[in-house]
């Protein structure tokens, strides 16, 4: 099993819906997770970082369900400017490693 | 725009080559990082830097040689490389290598190796 997981995609999903990214993680000592964003042939640009009590950055909402070991972001409205990939990211109690899931792509479509 | 720049932005070369890459940042961060990747995989850890010393060598081949000059500049040093080695190199940093630190990262350098 890996230790962070996405679903690869590709959502295809129509402009101004919602979309949900789920991820898995399977250290339960992991403390800190992040939503990466990575446009093609770009660097991977922090996108939230994600706390148990759940945050939103205007459409974007990250929540972290520590029992079930998973994350999740939301989309509201989506815009062609989201299409991209969302990586998610955790990190562990005292190293320096980022675990990188493997992205899911996102196409909003018009 | 990002804060932390890498030059060049492309680059080709042979198998005997030795070239650099370079990156700067002046946030005041004390972690630097390099990270290569490859198409549609995710950034792969090579080395940290913590307070401008080498804190991790994630079992890097000696082809690629990391140095810190001082705390805003990181270069990495190539020389007999693979083809197999061509991808996207990415340069962070980040305040200190805490749990809870973010990183940011540079626009890279494509690097082709022929």
């Amino acid at each position: 099993r890996k230790e962070v997981e996405q679903d690869p995609g590709p959502f295809n999903v129509p402009e101004g819906a919602t979309v949900a990214f789920n991820c898995t993680y399977s250290n339960s000592a992991s403390q800190s997770f992040f939503w990466y964003r990575q446009d093609c042939r770009k660097e991977p640009k922090l996108l939230m970082s994600v706390y148990s009590s759940g945050n939103e950055d205007g459409r974007f909402t990250a929540q972290l369900n520590r029992a079930s070991q998973y994350i999740s972001l939301l989309i509201r409205d989506s815009k062609l400017s989201d299409s991209a990939t969302y990586l998610c990211v955790v990190k562990t109690d005292s190293n320096y490693q980022l675990i990188w899931g493997a992205g899911t792509k996102l196409i909003i479509k018009p | 725009d990002t804060e932390v720049t890498q030059t060049p932005k492309h680059l080709v070369m042979g198998m005997t080559n030795k070239k650099s890459l370079k990156c700067e940042q002046h946030m005041g961060h004390r972690a630097m990082y390099w990270y290569k990747q490859k198409a549609k995989k995710p950034p792969e850890l090579m080395f940290v830097y913590s307070y401008e010393k080498l804190s991790i060598n994630e079992s890097v081949p000696s082809r690629f040689s990391p140095e810190c000059p001082n705390s805003s500049l990181l270069n990495l040093h190539l020389h007999a490389l693979q083809p197999e080695d061509s991808a996207l190199y990415l340069c962070a940093s980040s305040q200190v290598t805490g749990v809870g630190e973010k990183l940011f990262f540079g626009s890279g350098t494509q690097l082709s190796v022929l």
